[in-house]
């Protein structure tokens, strides 16, 4: 049943240490989405993927970076993690651009050490 | 740029109790805009999605209107349940597929 699928939910890392996240969807939808949403604020878009089409938000830090390998998986990376990173990592995917629905995944709950 | 605004960003009330949470924008050229739930240290719910042609969706309690020339939109909750206890958010979706999310209202409904 699961449509858009968040791994880990929650993830641990040091400072520094590089981090993964993974997103995956049975949906096959065009567009995915990363959002960052940390405590108490609203979901922020980092970035989205028009089938490989990558499309970065200006004031997206270089730190993230993203990946799509195929139409079902889009990965998050973080090169090095700051404290300022802990937050709820919010994955989601829409069928086409413009005007069509977002459905999110579950999140991953990233903290700092 | 599109600015979200969410009033109360909190909300206690009794069970049983009808009440609105209103979501305000600055741009009125969406595309849609569409209300979320979200429990504590979970993701999001879609609640309802209301395009910018329709003035209003409704869903068992629930019924959300658009006006979209005054920027405003509400989500009624009909006789609360200590359940429906969560962070309801609004997101408005321009300039493609961005969506511009509020800051939510807080809301608990007390047994």
């Amino acid at each position: 049943d699961a449509m858009v699928i968040q791994n880990p939910r929650y993830q641990v890392t040091q400072f520094g240490k590089p981090v993964t996240l993974s997103c995956s969807q049975t949906l096959n939808h065009n567009v995915m989405y990363w959002y960052q949403q940390k405590s108490s604020q609203a979901p922020k878009l980092l970035f989205h993927y028009y089938d490989k089409d990558f499309n970065n938000e200006a004031d997206t830090p270089d730190n993230f970076q993203s990946r799509r390998p195929n139409t079902s998986f889009c990965f998050l990376d973080i090169r090095s993690p700051g404290l300022g990173d802990a937050a709820m990592y919010l994955c989601a995917t829409s069928r086409d651009w413009g005007g069509n629905e977002q459905y999110f995944g579950p999140g991953t709950r990233l903290t700092v050490t | 740029k599109q600015e979200v605004t969410q009033i109360p960003a909190a909300l206690s009330v009794p069970e049983g109790e009808n009440l609105v949470l209103n979501c305000s924008f600055t741009d009125s050229a969406i595309y849609n805009l569409q209300w979320f739930r979200q429990d504590p240290g979970k993701g999001l719910t879609s609640l309802l999605l209301i395009q910018s042609s329709q003035r209003e969706q409704t869903s068992g309690r629930l019924n959300a209107s658009l006006d979209k020339s005054s920027g405003r939109s509400t989500l009624y909750i009909a006789a609360s349940q200590p359940g429906d206890s969560a962070t309801y958010l609004c997101a408005s979706q321009t300039s493609g597929s961005r969506l511009t999310f509020g800051e939510g209202t807080q809301l608990t409904v007390n047994p």
